[in-house]
């Protein structure tokens, strides 16, 4: 079956340092999703990347889906408190309407 | 608050009880989807309805699990027999056509 893998697990950053989540799948992919748990939260919707290479940005955000459709990434330039969390990647494939999840990326931002 | 709405949010039962969890979706989304999470890891899929047709079910469905959506709004998820292994977040998505998945807050399930 599908599997998406995430790296890296962990993440400390300094309070302004740049910060990189990627993600791998083991089928292309027909969308990939991105989405943010904060601690004893729940997963919410970042964005969606449905074309090849497409790169998408959301203010401090840069979202990369690769030219395979099988590869993505997650960028923060400057990263602030606020941005503590879980970042998690969703692949859907195919036909198949479930997401299957990365394992995520915990970041942690030190003030 | 027209958000995926989860109830009960923690629920602590014996192992061998049986348990269920409701999920009201986003009231003009047509999909329904139960993922279960663990610590550490990203929700895994458990089974999607599509109005009140149930159309794909996980592997990680055992016979103990069912889930229904009998009107098409609503949904509940029983599980039968609570194992300790069954301990997780149990979550609740809504969408429509666009796929993008709109997640609810959780039902924190603890098996003693």
């Amino acid at each position: 079956g599908q599997q998406v893998m995430q790296i890296p697990q962990y993440q400390h950053v300094q309070e302004g340092e740049d910060f990189t989540t990627y993600c791998n799948s083991s089928t292309t992919l027909s969308n990939i999703q991105w989405y943010k748990q904060r601690p004893g939260g729940h997963p919410v919707f970042l964005i969606q990347l449905v074309k090849s290479g497409e790169v998408k940005k959301q203010k401090r955000l840069t979202f990369q889906f690769g030219e395979a459709k099988k590869n993505s990434s997650l960028h923060i330039t400057a990263t602030q408190t606020t941005d503590v969390g879980t970042y998690f990647c969703a692949g859907q494939g195919g036909s198949a309407r479930q997401l299957t999840f990365g394992s995520g990326t915990q970041l942690t931002v030190l003030p | 608050d027209t958000g995926v709405s989860q109830d009960p949010r923690h629920k602590i039962t014996k192992r061998g009880q049986n348990v269920t969890f409701r999920c009201d979706p986003i009231s003009e989304h047509n999909r329904l989807y139960w993922y279960r999470q663990t610590l550490g890891q990203g929700p895994e899929f458990l089974t999607y309805f599509q109005n009140e047709a149930q159309l794909e079910k996980s592997r990680l469905l055992s016979d103990r699990f069912s889930a229904e959506r009998p009107k098409g709004s609503f949904s509940t998820l029983e599980i039968q027999r609570t194992e300790q292994g069954d301990s997780a977040m149990y979550l609740c998505a809504s969408s429509l056509v666009v796929d993008t998945q709109y997640f609810g807050p959780g039902t924190r399930l603890t098996v003693l």
